[in-house]
């Protein structure tokens, strides 16, 4: 079974700065990525999707993230946050063959503070 | 955003009742999902349909039963509530042309089981 690791619980960083929130995962076929954004009190919305194609995805509020097959991995990446970007970052896959059913990590709490 | 709602927000149940939790679409997506969100674990499928009838089980179903008999709703039901119940439920309906689509959310229901 196919199994998502976010090892970052939280991320504090300032405001202005660059922050990488990590997402590794395990599986031995092809697989499609999402990242989702909760801020409180809230449903997911979807941050960015890498589907095929290009290995790095942009998505919206200047996020961006970086398909590595290699290392199983899909890191999301902003170069400056903001105040507004406080909020739990769950990456999750669907793995081929495997209908069209999300596999959540745990989550990762960004903090962005003044 | 899309056409999700889910109903009620919020409800407080006692031990051993019946629960039901509703999600509506207004996208006439095929497929829908129930998870629920709980501190540490992210988001875990309970139960998903890939249209009217058809229904499955996620990684969480015990204690819990769906029904589609609508392309639009898709009911969520504890027979015998419990507190290990207690949670955040989400419920997401994805479609497209493709094998695999990202998952749009509705806005949760809080569970509280006493």
């Amino acid at each position: 079974a196919q199994s998502v690791t976010q090892l970052d619980s939280q991320v504090p960083v300032f405001e202005e700065a660059p922050v990488e929130l990590r997402c590794n995962y395990s599986s031995s076929v092809s697989v499609y990525l999402f990242w989702y954004v909760q801020y409180p009190n809230q449903g997911l919305q979807l941050l960015l999707k890498y589907l095929s194609g290009s290995t790095l995805v942009k998505g919206i509020n200047g996020f961006e993230a970086e398909f590595n097959k290699s290392q199983t991995s899909f890191h999301l990446r902003k170069p400056s946050v903001h105040i507004s970007d406080t909020a739990e970052y769950f990456c999750a896959v669907i793995v081929t063959g495997g209908g069209n059913k999300l596999t959540f990590g745990t989550g990762t709490q960004l903090k962005v503070e003044l | 955003d899309a056409g999700i709602t889910q109903s009620p927000r919020h409800k407080v149940t006692e031990t051993g009742t019946p629960v039901t939790l509703r999600c509506h679409q207004t996208e006439n997506h095929r497929y829908m999902y129930w998870y629920r969100q709980d501190p540490g674990h992210g988001l875990r499928l309970i139960h998903y349909s890939y249209g009217v009838k058809d229904t499955d089980k996620g990684e969480v179903s015990d204690g819990y039963s769906v029904s589609r008999s609508k392309t639009e709703d898709f009911l969520l039901t504890l027979e015998s509530a419990t507190s290990s119940q207690t949670s955040v439920y989400f419920c997401a309906i994805s479609g497209g042309r493709g094998p695999y689509n990202e998952q749009f959310f509705g806005p949760g229901t809080r569970l509280t089981v006493l």
